[in-house]
């Protein structure tokens, strides 16, 4: 009965290849998040969908592209990967838009870049 | 936007004795700061909140005042145990704006 599940928890790649994490949520909430956890666990939003609509867009390259096929759905592709791009990458939900409210994070899907 | 500083960065202290994690916020529109505990490989979880309404609120050992002149709010944990070892951010939002997180405290409680 996991709240907000991601998939893989553990995702090891050479440079240049292309991987993709999926999210989904079963709490019934509008908005999905992903955030990145460097190596020094800094917690920083990368991308907000409300109902499948993109609000929250932060600098990241565009080699990063989210989709969310509906509301309870965020998967997060990543194109060309970067040694730089080795973190944690949390999914995260929350009942409100604008997160006045708590968020529901995901396991982490740690990603190792070679 | 919003720029959330907390401080210590670390910080060790001995079973039983209080914990005192302090930030700051930059955004004087911010109204809801919420603190969240990640324990080691594990998901940051909501341990407790407040609102711009409000200056303290108390949860069993863990309460968090908020000075919304100064714009800086604290955690205070008491009686640690050693469960309580963990990092802990903060964080500010205001209405309709993304959470901004503090950079995170790792507490060591020692037996």
């Amino acid at each position: 009965d996991t709240a907000v599940s991601q998939t893989p928890k553990y995702l090891v790649t050479q440079m240049g290849n292309d991987k993709s994490i999926k999210c989904e949520q079963n709490l019934g909430h509008d908005t999905m998040y992903w955030y990145k956890q460097d190596s020094k666990k800094f917690l920083k939003i990368m991308f907000s969908y409300n109902n499948k609509e993109l609000i929250i867009n932060e600098t990241v390259p565009n080699r990063f592209s989210p989709k969310s096929p509906d509301k309870a759905h965020l998967n997060l592709h990543i194109n060309s990967l970067e040694l730089g791009d080795s973190a944690v990458y949390f999914c995260a939900s929350s009942q409100v838009t604008g997160v006045t409210g708590e968020l529901f994070f995901g396991e982490g899907s740690r990603l190792t870049v070679l | 936007g919003e720029n959330v500083e907390q401080h210590p960065s670390t910080l060790s202290v001995q079973e039983g004795d209080s914990a005192v994690i302090k930030c700051t916020y930059s955004d004087s529109a911010s109204n809801y700061f919420p603190w969240y505990k990640q324990e080691l490989g594990k998901r940051p979880q909501l341990i407790i909140d407040i609102r711009s309404n409000v200056g303290e609120k108390k949860d069993q050992r863990i309460a968090v005042t908020l000075n919304k002149t100064a714009k800086h709010f604290s955690l205070h944990i008491t009686e640690t145990q050693p469960e309580d070892s963990a990092v802990y951010f903060c964080a500010a939002t205001a209405a309709g704006n993304k959470l901004t997180f503090g950079g995170g405290t790792r507490v060591l409680v020692k037996p």
